[in-house]
Protein backbone atom coordinates (compact mmCIF):
# COMPACT_ATOMS: atom_id res chain seq x y z
CA UNK A 1 0.00 0.00 0.00
CA UNK A 2 1.51 3.15 -1.00
CA UNK A 3 0.93 5.60 2.14
CA UNK A 4 -0.20 9.15 1.30
CA UNK A 5 1.11 11.76 3.97
CA UNK A 6 -1.67 14.63 4.17
CA UNK A 7 -0.75 18.13 6.49
CA UNK A 8 -2.04 19.41 8.12
CA UNK A 9 -4.16 17.23 9.78
CA UNK A 10 -6.24 19.52 11.28
CA UNK A 11 -6.82 23.41 10.60
CA UNK A 12 -8.98 26.12 11.70
CA UNK A 13 -9.46 29.43 10.22
CA UNK A 14 -11.97 32.30 9.73
CA UNK A 15 -14.06 33.01 7.18
CA UNK A 16 -11.93 35.16 4.17
CA UNK A 17 -8.47 33.62 5.05
CA UNK A 18 -6.52 31.68 2.24
CA UNK A 19 -4.72 28.36 2.67
CA UNK A 20 -3.35 25.12 1.71
CA UNK A 21 -3.13 21.39 2.12
CA UNK A 22 -0.65 19.41 1.35
CA UNK A 23 -0.85 15.46 0.24
CA UNK A 24 2.73 14.08 -0.30
CA UNK A 25 4.16 10.33 -1.09
CA UNK A 26 7.15 8.67 -2.16
CA UNK A 27 5.54 7.22 -4.70
CA UNK A 28 4.35 8.01 -7.87
CA UNK A 29 0.87 8.02 -9.09
CA UNK A 30 -0.68 7.45 -12.13
CA UNK A 31 -3.91 9.84 -11.36
CA UNK A 32 -4.57 11.85 -8.11
CA UNK A 33 -7.89 12.30 -6.62
CA UNK A 34 -9.30 15.33 -4.07
CA UNK A 35 -12.58 14.11 -2.02
CA UNK A 36 -14.44 16.40 0.43
CA UNK A 37 -16.59 14.74 2.86
CA UNK A 38 -19.07 16.20 5.80
CA UNK A 39 -20.10 14.64 9.04
CA UNK A 40 -22.10 11.62 8.11
CA UNK A 41 -21.97 11.32 4.24
CA UNK A 42 -19.49 9.57 1.62
CA UNK A 43 -16.77 11.50 0.17
CA UNK A 44 -17.68 13.88 -3.01
CA UNK A 45 -15.28 13.76 -5.62
CA UNK A 46 -14.07 17.13 -6.58
CA UNK A 47 -11.21 16.78 -8.75
CA UNK A 48 -8.97 14.47 -10.24
CA UNK A 49 -5.72 14.90 -12.02
CA UNK A 50 -3.44 12.89 -13.86
CA UNK A 51 -0.73 15.02 -15.48
CA UNK A 52 2.19 15.90 -13.43
CA UNK A 53 2.21 19.97 -13.08
CA UNK A 54 -1.33 20.14 -13.57
CA UNK A 55 -3.34 22.66 -12.55
CA UNK A 56 -7.08 22.92 -12.12
CA UNK A 57 -9.44 25.38 -10.68
CA UNK A 58 -13.05 24.29 -9.27
CA UNK A 59 -14.17 28.02 -8.62
CA UNK A 60 -12.23 29.17 -5.21
CA UNK A 61 -10.21 25.66 -5.45
CA UNK A 62 -7.12 25.42 -7.22
CA UNK A 63 -5.41 21.66 -7.15
CA UNK A 64 -2.30 21.13 -8.41
CA UNK A 65 -0.40 17.95 -9.03
CA UNK A 66 3.19 17.69 -8.70
CA UNK A 67 5.74 17.65 -11.65
CA UNK A 68 7.04 14.13 -10.49
CA UNK A 69 3.68 12.87 -9.87
CA UNK A 70 4.30 12.09 -6.21
CA UNK A 71 2.28 15.35 -4.59
CA UNK A 72 -0.09 17.71 -4.84
CA UNK A 73 -2.08 20.47 -3.04
CA UNK A 74 -5.15 22.33 -2.54
CA UNK A 75 -5.47 25.77 -2.61
CA UNK A 76 -8.58 27.33 -0.87
CA UNK A 77 -8.88 31.51 -1.27
CA UNK A 78 -11.50 33.32 0.64
CA UNK A 79 -12.43 30.49 2.76
CA UNK A 80 -16.33 30.25 3.51
CA UNK A 81 -18.03 28.39 6.17
CA UNK A 82 -19.33 25.93 3.23
CA UNK A 83 -15.97 25.09 2.57
CA UNK A 84 -16.04 23.15 6.29
CA UNK A 85 -15.64 19.42 6.17
CA UNK A 86 -12.69 16.35 6.05
CA UNK A 87 -10.67 16.77 3.00
CA UNK A 88 -9.30 13.62 1.68
CA UNK A 89 -6.67 12.93 -1.44
CA UNK A 90 -6.72 9.67 -3.02
CA UNK A 91 -3.84 8.11 -5.63
CA UNK A 92 -3.74 5.33 -7.72
CA UNK A 93 -0.46 3.93 -8.79
CA UNK A 94 -1.14 0.49 -11.83
CA UNK A 95 -3.09 -1.34 -9.85
CA UNK A 96 -6.71 -1.86 -9.05
CA UNK A 97 -6.73 0.24 -5.45
CA UNK A 98 -7.40 3.66 -4.57
CA UNK A 99 -5.33 4.48 -1.74
CA UNK A 100 -6.45 7.47 0.60
CA UNK A 101 -4.53 9.68 3.05
CA UNK A 102 -6.22 10.23 6.50
CA UNK A 103 -7.56 13.45 5.89
CA UNK A 104 -7.27 17.67 6.68
CA UNK A 105 -9.87 18.82 8.72
CA UNK A 106 -11.07 22.05 7.77
CA UNK A 107 -13.11 24.67 10.20
CA UNK A 108 -13.61 27.77 8.77
CA UNK A 109 -15.47 30.10 11.53
CA UNK A 110 -17.63 33.47 10.85
CA UNK B 1 -31.50 10.15 -8.10
CA UNK B 2 -28.74 8.43 -9.53
CA UNK B 3 -26.05 7.52 -7.01
CA UNK B 4 -24.86 4.36 -4.71
CA UNK B 5 -27.38 3.31 -2.19
CA UNK B 6 -25.88 1.46 0.82
CA UNK B 7 -28.56 -0.09 3.91
CA UNK B 8 -28.69 -0.14 6.54
CA UNK B 9 -27.73 3.32 7.70
CA UNK B 10 -26.98 2.06 11.30
CA UNK B 11 -26.77 -1.41 12.88
CA UNK B 12 -25.78 -3.08 16.30
CA UNK B 13 -24.78 -6.40 16.70
CA UNK B 14 -23.61 -8.68 19.28
CA UNK B 15 -20.61 -10.10 18.74
CA UNK B 16 -20.20 -13.54 16.73
CA UNK B 17 -23.31 -12.62 14.84
CA UNK B 18 -23.29 -12.14 10.99
CA UNK B 19 -25.08 -10.18 8.87
CA UNK B 20 -24.86 -8.18 5.47
CA UNK B 21 -24.43 -4.52 4.33
CA UNK B 22 -26.42 -3.92 1.40
CA UNK B 23 -24.95 -2.13 -2.01
CA UNK B 24 -26.31 -0.77 -5.25
CA UNK B 25 -25.79 1.31 -7.48
CA UNK B 26 -27.43 2.76 -10.80
CA UNK B 27 -24.76 4.01 -13.11
CA UNK B 28 -23.92 0.72 -14.57
CA UNK B 29 -20.21 1.54 -13.00
CA UNK B 30 -18.13 -1.49 -14.01
CA UNK B 31 -15.65 -0.91 -10.96
CA UNK B 32 -17.32 -1.03 -6.97
CA UNK B 33 -15.23 -1.45 -3.87
CA UNK B 34 -16.04 -1.31 0.41
CA UNK B 35 -13.99 0.55 2.22
CA UNK B 36 -13.72 1.15 6.30
CA UNK B 37 -13.36 3.90 7.92
CA UNK B 38 -11.77 4.77 11.69
CA UNK B 39 -10.75 7.34 13.25
CA UNK B 40 -6.93 8.11 12.93
CA UNK B 41 -6.57 5.31 10.24
CA UNK B 42 -8.32 6.64 7.27
CA UNK B 43 -10.38 5.01 4.83
CA UNK B 44 -8.72 1.37 4.33
CA UNK B 45 -10.14 -1.11 1.37
CA UNK B 46 -11.32 -4.28 2.11
CA UNK B 47 -12.63 -5.74 -0.85
CA UNK B 48 -13.11 -4.55 -4.83
CA UNK B 49 -14.82 -5.60 -8.15
CA UNK B 50 -13.67 -5.11 -11.69
CA UNK B 51 -16.64 -6.66 -12.70
CA UNK B 52 -19.50 -9.30 -12.56
CA UNK B 53 -17.88 -12.26 -11.15
CA UNK B 54 -14.66 -11.08 -10.44
CA UNK B 55 -13.67 -10.03 -6.94
CA UNK B 56 -10.60 -9.60 -4.90
CA UNK B 57 -9.31 -8.75 -1.91
CA UNK B 58 -7.96 -4.83 -0.42
CA UNK B 59 -6.06 -4.25 2.54
CA UNK B 60 -7.87 -5.41 5.29
CA UNK B 61 -9.92 -8.42 3.81
CA UNK B 62 -10.03 -10.78 7.03
CA UNK B 63 -13.52 -11.24 8.28
CA UNK B 64 -15.12 -10.43 5.45
CA UNK B 65 -16.49 -11.84 2.11
CA UNK B 66 -18.25 -10.59 -1.05
CA UNK B 67 -19.80 -11.91 -4.48
CA UNK B 68 -20.97 -10.09 -7.47
CA UNK B 69 -23.33 -11.83 -9.32
CA UNK B 70 -24.50 -8.63 -11.10
CA UNK B 71 -23.37 -5.72 -12.33
CA UNK B 72 -25.74 -3.19 -9.86
CA UNK B 73 -24.85 -5.27 -6.48
CA UNK B 74 -22.05 -5.68 -4.28
CA UNK B 75 -22.79 -7.09 -0.46
CA UNK B 76 -20.42 -6.74 1.73
CA UNK B 77 -20.45 -10.25 4.45
CA UNK B 78 -19.48 -10.10 7.99
CA UNK B 79 -19.09 -13.68 8.90
CA UNK B 80 -18.53 -13.69 12.98
CA UNK B 81 -18.95 -9.88 13.99
CA UNK B 82 -15.95 -8.94 16.20
CA UNK B 83 -15.81 -5.00 18.20
CA UNK B 84 -12.72 -4.74 16.36
CA UNK B 85 -15.09 -4.75 13.22
CA UNK B 86 -17.21 -1.39 14.73
CA UNK B 87 -16.57 1.28 12.25
CA UNK B 88 -17.81 3.12 8.94
CA UNK B 89 -18.38 1.65 6.24
CA UNK B 90 -18.29 2.66 2.51
CA UNK B 91 -19.18 1.20 -0.50
CA UNK B 92 -17.85 3.23 -3.77
CA UNK B 93 -18.33 2.72 -7.46
CA UNK B 94 -16.15 4.26 -10.75
CA UNK B 95 -17.31 3.57 -14.62
CA UNK B 96 -13.82 2.32 -14.22
CA UNK B 97 -10.66 1.59 -12.66
CA UNK B 98 -8.42 3.52 -14.99
CA UNK B 99 -6.65 6.63 -13.73
CA UNK B 100 -8.45 9.30 -14.64
CA UNK B 101 -11.87 7.71 -13.28
CA UNK B 102 -13.04 8.93 -9.71
CA UNK B 103 -15.39 7.35 -7.18
CA UNK B 104 -18.83 7.54 -6.23
CA UNK B 105 -19.58 6.94 -2.89
CA UNK B 106 -22.52 5.61 -0.81
CA UNK B 107 -23.56 7.58 2.60
CA UNK B 108 -21.98 5.07 4.55
CA UNK B 109 -23.43 2.09 7.44
CA UNK B 110 -22.45 2.61 10.67
CA UNK B 111 -21.51 -0.37 12.58
CA UNK B 112 -21.35 -1.05 15.87
CA UNK B 113 -20.22 -4.75 17.13
CA UNK B 114 -21.07 -5.31 20.79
Amino acid sequence: TQLLEQSPQFLSIQEGENLTVYCNSSSVFSSLQWYRQEPGEGPVLLVTVVTGGEVKKLKRLTFQFGDARKDSSLHITAAQTGDTGLYLCAGRNSGYALNFGKGTSLLVTP
Amino acid sequence: NAGVTQTPKFQVLKTGQSMTLQCAQDMNHEYMSWYRQDPGMGLRLIHYSVGAGITDQGEVPNGYNVSRSTTEDFPLRLLSAAPSQTSVYFCASSYSWGAGYGYTFGSGTRLTVV
